[in-house]
């Protein structure tokens, strides 16, 4: 059974910095792209970023570009996501998820999720 | 980006009865690559269906997906209780991935 854990979130004051963790088991990971979806309090999904299975083609969503960097250490089946510079806006739950990713410029449907971790910039 | 427009905003059933959801695409998704989502409150989000029509592992064949180009329906033929929950539907197929805002289902 695929099981993702996300950690890291947290209160951070605009401006501040975090670093998301995603601990994945139940299916070979470097076998698979990873990405991360967020969800503002009371509203809908937002793609945030996906990565590739061997991290050579990832993508974001131009509100987190500049800002967001997606990465992966398939030795230990972990996915991490670096938030700077975070803004009011940014305050979310951050899913990971297990994605297929498609095209050059990567897009991707998500096949299962994490139970999210909170971010407040307050 | 493409918008992706859900209708109606929320669908009030009866067990048993049949749920049909809509996505309506500002402009045609490529490859028909729409995926659905269920998301029970406080909990995670779900995958149903991708590819338009393909159910996920796991999901009952009371789900169907069907649609091409610019719209797109979830049909739920026997609702239960526990189909409560907000859909949201997806599209892939040009970047940047976008979500619909979603259909509540109250049964």
């Amino acid at each position: 059974e695929v099981h993702l854990v996300e950690s890291g979130g947290g209160l951070v004051q605009p401006g501040g910095s975090l670093r998301l963790s995603c601990a994945a088991s139940g299916f070979t990971f470097n076998n698979y792209a990873m990405g991360w979806v967020r969800q503002a309090p009371g509203k809908g999904l937002q793609w945030v970023s996906v990565i590739s299975s061997k991290s050579g083609s990832k993508s974001y969503a131009d509100s987190v570009k500049a800002r967001f960097t997606i990465s992966r250490d398939n030795s230990n089946n972990t996915l991490f996501l670096q938030i700077n510079s975070l803004r009011a806006e940014d305050t979310a739950v951050y899913y990971c998820v297990k994605a297929q990713i498609f095209g050059v410029d990567p897009t991707a449907y998500f096949e299962n999720w994490g139970q999210g971790t909170p971010v407040t910039v307050s | 980006e493409i918008v992706l427009t859900q209708s109606p905003g929320t669908l009030s059933l009866s067990p048993g009865e049949r749920a049909t959801l809509s996505c309506r695409a500002s402009q045609s998704i490529s490859g028909d690559y729409l995926a659905w989502y269920k998301q029970k409150p406080g909990q995670a989000p779900m995958l149903i269906i991708y590819g338009a029509f393909y159910r996920a592992t796991g999901i009952p064949d009371r789900f169907s997906g069907s649609g091409s180009g610019t719209d797109f329906t979830l049909t739920i033929s026997r609702l239960e209780p526990e189909d409560s929950a907000i859909f949201y539907c997806q599209q892939y197929g040009s970047a940047p991935a976008t979500f619909g805002g979603g259909t509540k289902v109250e049964i």
